[in-house]
């Protein structure tokens, strides 16, 4: 059982706007900052959002992440094809001293 | 452009042992954290554990289910992080992929392609 929680599915139409929540307590997401992964079918995981809502360079701008609390989402607005993957949101948790992921949520576009 | 290539995975008995390498260029390794993350099949993500750069103390964490099981070097004259692995377990098949760590971001900055390893009788 991941230590970070995320719903096991999201899904949109080409366009629509698509949310992932990732839930967690103090010693993770409530006082470290949360990192999400994008993992395309078959490949390996490509970090896709750093420091809660900072995008590495070639990360289109309709991804976009927030946090508040011991909570964190990351947004997809004008979904596309090729956002169809797993998401996972991570943190350094401080009561483990180690890093957690999420459980992992599978976009599907329709 | 970093690139890090694992290998060493295979089939494995419960209870033996495999080492697995992960080799990287395209960046200032003696420098780099290197970190485990595995994916058992059909599964999520799973943190197994981290080295740090010598300049930091080469020290190592990991994670609850592998500690005093798993353990983490590293040669840097090689480029390359081993994980060994010891009393393997049923729970331990998984895609191993290593992956370096900006420490300041805590990001898993770059990825390897990963190496399976199926631990059954």
């Amino acid at each position: 059982q991941s230590v970070l929680t995320q719903p096991p599915s999201a899904s949109g139409t080409p366009g629509q706007r698509v949310t992932i929540s990732c839930s967690g307590s103090r010693s993770n997401i409530g006082s470290k900052t949360v990192n999400w992964y994008q993992q395309l079918p078959g490949r390996a995981p490509e970090l896709l959002m750093y420091n809660d809502y900072q995008r590495p360079s070639g990360v289109p701008d309709r991804f976009s992440g927030s946090k508040s609390g011991t909570s964190a989402s990351l947004a997809i607005s004008g979904l596309q094809s090729e956002d169809e993957a797993d998401y996972y949101c991570a943190a350094w948790d401080d009561s483990l001293n180690g890093y957690v992921f999420g459980s992992g949520t599978k976009v599907t576009v329709l | 452009e970093a690139q890090l290539v694992e290998s060493g995975g295979g089939s494995v008995k419960p209870g033996g042992s495999l080492r697995l390498s992960c080799v990287a260029s395209g960046f200032t390794f003696r420098s780099a954290w290197i970190n485990w993350v595995r994916q058992a099949p059909g599964k999520g993500l799973e943190w197994v554990g981290r080295i740090r750069s010598k300049i930091n103390g080469g020290t190592t964490d990991y994670a609850a289910p592998v500690k005093g099981r798993f353990s983490i070097s590293r040669d840097d004259s090689k480029n390359t992080v081993f994980l060994q692995m010891i009393s393997l377990k049923s729970e331990d098949t998984a895609v191993y992929y290593c992956t370096t760590e900006s420490p300041m971001a805590t990001t898993f900055d770059y990825w390897g392609q990963g190496t399976l390893v199926t631990v059954s009788s």
